[in-house]
């Protein structure tokens, strides 16, 4: 069984560019969910996709986007980065739908820095 | 705006000590899960507790709801170095079952 997988593990972006980040999924879940976790901080509740559509959203500005796949894979988008978007961003997916709160697992991120 | 609090923010503890974690809230969450983030490594889920008052145990971890399903707690017995890492806390909110809010969480340190 393979476990949540992201893409790339770091990367270094300047201020005003655009950023996409990958995750594929654990075989047999269909539903993906994208946190924020700024640095000595708890991940904080970027957005949820269930069977490709968004099934509930945090406190983001609209610049932060995403995708999910046929596959259930995942992208998050982020336009116009910002200095504080510097951070590590995790994704984590689930085997149930429609939020049920059951258990995440979570890939091991990806470490955004903006200069 | 629902909030999760965890106290202390660090630990550092001597190995064969006791300890306690708390979580606290205002809200009521339909369940609360407690997870172990390790530097470099997303968070990996330890326990659920769904039932206010429920205490579950994982070898020398304990962990409660309070009755209310408003805060928990974790308290680790004789703790060892590999018990080192972030502890977060995460509520599943009666609203939103999809958006899981997380804790600030505390960093544990385990001296040998």
């Amino acid at each position: 069984e393979t476990g949540v997988t992201q893409s790339p593990t770091h990367l270094i972006k300047t201020r005003g560019q655009q950023v996409t980040l990958r995750c594929s999924s654990q075989s047999g879940h269909n539903t993906v969910s994208w946190y924020q976790q700024a640095l000595g901080q708890g991940p904080q509740f970027i957005f949820q996709y269930y069977r490709e559509e968004e099934n509930g959203r945090g406190n983001f500005p609209p610049r932060f986007s995403g995708l999910q796949f046929p596959n259930y894979s995942s992208e998050l988008n982020v336009n116009a980065l910002e200095l504080d978007d510097s951070a590590l961003y995790l994704c984590a997916s689930s085997p149930g739908g429609q939020g049920a709160g059951e258990k995440l697992f979570f890939g091991s991120g990806t470490q955004l820095s903006v200069l | 705006t629902q909030l999760l609090e965890q106290s202390p923010q660090f630990l550092s503890i001597q190995e064969g000590e006791n300890l306690t974690v708390y979580c606290n809230s205002s809200s009521v969450f339909s369940s609360l899960q407690w997870y172990r983030q390790e530097p470099g490594e997303g968070p990996v889920l330890l326990v659920t507790v769904v039932t206010g008052g429920e205490v579950k145990k994982l070898k020398r971890l304990t962990f409660q709801f309070g009755d209310a399903r408003k805060d928990s707690s974790l308290h680790i017995t004789a703790a060892q170095p590999g018990d080192t890492g972030l502890y977060l806390c995460a509520g599943v909110p009666n609203s939103s079952a999809s958006k899981i809010i997380f804790g600030s969480g505390t960093r544990l340190s385990i001296r040998p």
